[in-house]
């Protein structure tokens, strides 16, 4: 079945430490990819999305996220976590076989930074 | 400007009790959404409204009917809740074009 898979569920990591969280997408064909995050008890909020051009997008509070088509992936990263990022990062797929009406979301992962 | 606005917050029901959940958004999309969040599964779509007066079903809609009263508002109903449909929803719309998705603050619902 087409799917989002997000392989990392959990991460703990130090402040300052460098960030990557693994997304992959089986869907063919052209795709719209997003990066959520849901703060602890909050709704969930759009960090950064790619629909063409460069692939390497810059979001919000120091988020970046690369898309690299030959291995259908969209992963996140940010240089230098801080405690703030401790939420649960949610990768969604907006597909052409849904007529781009539907945004399909990973399983999440959720990131403890520790100060 | 207040977005996706769901109502209630949270809610306690017994199985087999009925109720609505209401969304409404002040964006003027076309596009509304209701998804349930459940640990370790993510956001899953139960059913989707791409016009007023259009519904089509998502991932896991049985259990739930959906009503797009105008294209404000959007609600989903649990005719008999079952604990099973215990779980965090959200109700989202989205700009034409789906260029972004925006979510409501979401609604804890615990069936007992």
């Amino acid at each position: 079945a087409q799917s989002v898979s997000q392989h990392n569920h959990h991460v703990i990591l130090s402040e300052a430490a460098s960030l990557e969280l693994g997304c992959n997408y089986s869907y063919g064909g052209t795709v719209n990819l997003f990066w959520y995050v849901q703060y602890p008890g909050q709704h969930l909020q759009l960090l950064l999305k790619y629909f063409s051009g460069d692939p390497l997008v810059k979001g919000i509070k120091g988020f970046e996220a690369e898309f690299i088509k030959s291995k259908f992936s969209f992963n996140l990263r940010k240089p230098s976590v801080q405690w703030s990022d401790t939420a649960e990062y949610f990768c969604a797929v907006n597909a052409p076989n849904t007529g781009f009406q539907k945004l399909v979301f990973g399983t999440g992962t959720r990131l403890l930074v520790s100060p | 400007n207040a977005g996706v606005t769901q109502t209630p917050k949270f809610q306690v029901l017994k199985t087999g009790q009925s109720m609505t959940l209401q969304c409404a958004q002040d964006m003027n999309h076309n596009s509304m959404y209701w998804y349930r969040q459940d640990p370790g599964m993510g956001l899953r779509l139960i059913y989707y409204s791409a016009s007023e007066g259009t519904t089509d079903k998502g991932e896991v809609p049985n259990g739930y009917n959906v009503s797009r009263l105008n294209k404000r508002e959007f609600s989903l109903r649990l005719e008999s809740a079952a604990p099973s449909q215990t779980s965090v929803y959200f109700c989202a719309s989205s700009s034409p074009g789906f260029t972004e998705a925006f979510f409501g603050q979401g609604t804890r619902l615990t069936v007992v």
